[in-house]
């Protein structure tokens, strides 16, 4: 019961350049989102979320993108620095479950 | 301030046996999950504690239990290993409670290896 969807495993971009990491969801009850990154031999960081009530959140380099309707939130990092390779995960929660679900992570490469 | 501390890092156990993994939660937060990540897959949900109680639970057998303490740390038992169970063990803390809207702090994990 695959919930989050993530279905690009990996992106490369250019440095400098916009990253788009998309991500569906299946359970209309969701209703809060988030995106966490994760390095190597390290958990999981929280990046940025957005709740049911907005469509766009934005903390410095990083957009977080809502359409309920399609069901289907989307992450732009720009610019692309090398310093944000990790694989990133997209996780919803809400409903009648207070655990959060994630996506299966997709790895973002930003060349230099 | 220390965050999520988790022990041991990497264990190796052979089919049938016992583990236990243990976890700190962050200062300050009460609420302890456990995430089983598979590779390639995304953290899975096993279940949450909080008041030293169980309040939710993923889609995961009985062999994998769990137990909280007054300190708010945490324990992950599995029995009767299966090779199946090999996987890296997440432990996530957050504050107040259980709400979907606590953003969790993650541990580094417990790379569990089944032979």
């Amino acid at each position: 019961d695959q919930q989050v969807k993530q279905n690009s495993p990996s992106l490369s971009v250019q440095e400098g350049r916009i990253s788009i990491l998309n991500c569906d969801y299946t359970n209309s009850m969701f209703d809060y989102f988030l995106w966490y990154k994760k390095y190597p031999a390290e958990g999981p960081t929280f990046l940025i979320s957005i709740s049911s009530i907005k469509d766009k959140n934005e903390d410095g380099r990083f957009t977080v993108f809502l359409n309920k309707s399609a069901k289907h939130l989307s992450l732009h990092i720009v610019p692309s620095q090398p310093g944000d390779s990790a694989v990133y995960f997209c996780a919803a929660s809400g409903g009648n479950n207070n655990d959060m679900r994630f996506g299966a992570g997709t790895r973002l490469t930003v060349k230099p | 301030d220390a965050g999520v501390t988790q022990s041991p890092t990497h264990l190796i156990k052979t089919r049938g046996q016992q583990v236990t993994l243990r976890c700190s939660p962050k200062s300050g937060h009460d609420t302890v999950s456990w995430y089983q990540q598979a590779l390639g897959q995304g953290p899975q949900f096993i279940f949450q504690y909080y008041e030293e109680e169980e309040r939710q639970r993923g889609n995961f057998p009985d062999r994998f239990s769990g137990h909280q303490y007054p300190n708010y740390s945490s324990e992950l038992n599995v029995n009767a290993l299966l090779l199946g169970d090999s996987a890296l063990y997440l432990c996530a803390s957050s504050p107040g409670g259980f709400s979907g809207a606590n953003v969790l702090t993650f541990g580094a994990g417990s790379r569990l290896t089944v032979l």
